[in-house]
Parts: C-alpha cells; structure tokens; sequence
C-alpha cells in the first residue's frame, strides 16, 4: 500500500518555465490537497479538491492550476515558475474534510527550486 | 485570523529525557487538533487526534493533552530516542474551512534529541 506518491521528488527550474507536479494516492480518497512548506512558517493550502473534476483555491492559489481529471491523481502545475515558488510541496489526501476524525496522509515532497 | 503558536521553536535534548511541547490556538469553531511528526526530507504523519471533548490521548510515548477552555494543547514525550528527532506540529481543524481549508497548520518545535 503505497499511500501518497509525489513525483518528482526534487526539480530545479529556470525562471519563466513550466512543469507539473504529479500526486497519486492508492487509498480511494475523495479529498486531495496541495500545500507547501516555507522555512519559519506553516504549511499553505495551494489549491484542494473534493473529488473528481473539482478543484477550489486555497489561501496561495496565484501562480499555480490544478487539475483532477481522475480521483486517484491531483496535478499541480506551474506555468511560469518564479523564484518565490521555491519551495517543498506537499500533496496530502483524506476520505473526506478534515473537520473529521480521519486524518490526512501526505506525500514526501517536492522540492522545488527556481533560479 | 485563526492562528495556531507553537513553543519552543527549536529545542535540544539529551536521549532518554522527557520534554514538552507548546500549542496555543485561536481558532474557531473548532473542531479537532491534531499532531504531527515531520522527519527532515519526509511528509507530516499524524500523531494523535482530539476533539474538543477530549482531554488526553495517547500514542505509545508520545501523549497529547488539549484545554479546550484555554486553547491550549501540549505533547509529551517520555524517555526521548534518537528517532524523535523531527518536527512536530500542531494543527487545528476547523469547522468549516474558508480559504485555507479545514486545517490550520503551526509553524512546528524542531527537537533534536542528543546521545
């Protein structure tokens, strides 16, 4: 059982290219999310979504789109990478919102440098 | 704002030890608060969950407390193993999520646990 997969786990990219962040999950949840993690904060919400061919913006959606063609993927995408989008991206997922007792399950990471 | 504080930020220790961890919230309506452990280059894992009516709960030798009263919550590690070294946040789930989603993510207390 594999959980949440990111691929890749590390990219560096060059200001003003573009690339998409792949997460798969194996546990047949409804809600998936995007999030990343900056040195001396917390994680936030990108974008999440609540089930096939749904997506909604989370608290930094600018700069990135989403896309959840099938249930057990989630892609992030970056049209024109920045360097403030240097950062570890996390993909998470959870049978349903998270006000429940289930807890959500993330992926490893992408880390994610632009230059 | 909802917000979630974590004490210390950083905190060293000597293996075998006992320590304890800091989270004060202003978050609401509440609805859960959890715990997660982070280990360097890794995703969070859950820890514990607990709803407001809950005032302890235990995982092995990681216990968690919560003051719904005081929005207060703490995480206690008893007899430290090397292994505990990570990050470990506290985040709290909201009722109903606005744009940054149900969770509300701490900035985490990174321990290192010495021999």
């Amino acid at each position: 059982n594999a959980g949440v997969t990111q691929t890749p786990k590390f990219r560096v990219l060059k200001t003003g290219q573009s690339m998409t962040l792949l997460c798969a999950q194996d546990m047949n949840h409804e809600y998936m999310y995007w999030y990343r993690q900056d040195p001396g904060m917390g994680l936030r919400l990108i974008h999440y979504s609540v089930g096939e061919g749904t997506t909604a913006k989370g608290e930094v959606p600018d700069g990135y789109n989403v896309s959840r063609l099938k249930k057990q993927n989630f892609l992030l995408g970056l049209e024109s990478a920045a360097p403030s989008q240097t950062s570890v991206y996390f993909c998470a997922s959870s049978p349903r919102r998270g006000h429940s007792v289930y807890g959500y399950t993330f992926g490893s990471g992408t880390r994610l440098t632009v230059v | 704002k909802n917000q979630v504080e974590q004490s210390p930020q950083s905190l060293i220790i000597l293996e075998g030890k006992n320590c304890t961890l800091q989270c004060n919230y202003t978050v609401s309506p509440f609805s859960n608060l959890r715990w997660y452990k982070q280990d360097t280059g890794r995703g969070p894992v859950s820890l514990t969950i607990m709803t407001f009516s809950e005032n302890t709960k235990s995982n092995g030798r990681y216990t968690a407390t919560l003051d719904a009263d005081t929005k207060q919550s703490s995480l206690h590690i008893t007899a430290s193993q090397l292994s505990d070294s990570a990050s470990y946040i506290c985040v709290v789930s909201l009722v109903y999520g606005g744009s940054q989603g149900n969770l509300i993510f701490g900035k985490g207390t990174k321990l290192s646990v010495k021999p």
